[in-house]
């Protein structure tokens, strides 16, 4: 079956613009997750969602950064007014039930702002 | 104090090798622990969850030690195969959210 898929892969903007990037969880996976991973580090939790439920969004680094599940499956990541700091691979995983078990991750979208 | 630590390393081992990798945690609540490896530019895979009772898996094994607050992953007869980074996560800050180590980079070589 199909594991989790992220789009774009790669996306270059400009200081300012706004970015979106998708993911497709593996379907039937309750939960979802995205992360951002700076070079040399480990993934660093941003957002939370249980169905359509945002239930944390305590790490979102900033009112810029704004995500959604509206159905429940695909969710969005929204960045605004985009700056440098915020170059990073981002990555979604999801997982069947709670995060007490096994996370898929996709393969992420690398996003260099300009 | 970080809520999950590793040592980056590298760690250097030539094949063959028994390796070992320990990753502390700061939240004694924590319920829920796990190594993740990650091969460059890649996504993190699951390599094994950490129970409490330890378990192992081939060449592998993880063991929890709560009254110290740290988890391990032992790795015997390394492969070049194995050379990657390895994540620890771990359920801290709420019943759902993971928090992940640096990650510890192991290079195995001839």
């Amino acid at each position: 079956g199909a594991g989790v898929s992220q789009s774009p892969r790669y996306k270059v903007a400009k200081r300012g613009q706004d970015v979106a990037l998708r993911c497709d969880p593996i379907s039937g996976h309750v939960s979802l997750f995205w992360y951002q991973q700076a070079l040399g580090q480990g993934p660093e939790f941003l957002t939370y969602f249980q169905n359509e439920a945002q239930l944390d969004k305590s790490g979102l680094p900033s009112d810029r950064f704004f995500a959604e599940r509206p159905e429940g499956s695909v969710s969005t990541l929204k960045i605004q007014r985009t700056q440098q700091e915020d170059s990073a691979v981002y990555l979604c995983a999801s997982s069947l039930l709670t995060s007490s078990y096994e996370q898929y991750f996709g393969p992420g979208t690398r996003l260099t702002v300009t | 104090r970080k809520e999950v630590e590793q040592d980056p390393g590298p760690f250097n081992v030539p094949e063959g090798a028994t390796v070992a990798f320990n990753c502390t945690y700061s939240n004694s609540a924590s319920q829920s622990f796990f190594w993740y490896r990650q091969d460059c530019r890649k996504e993190p895979k699951l390599l094994m969850s950490v129970y409490s009772s330890g378990n192992e898996d081939g060449r592998f094994t993880a063991q929890l030690n709560r009254a110290s607050q740290y988890i391990s992953l032992l790795i015997r007869d390394s492969k070049l195969s194995d050379s990657a980074t390895y994540l620890c996560v771990v359920n801290g800050r709420g019943s759902y959210i993971p928090t992940f180590g640096r990650g510890t980079s192991l290079i195995v070589h001839p």
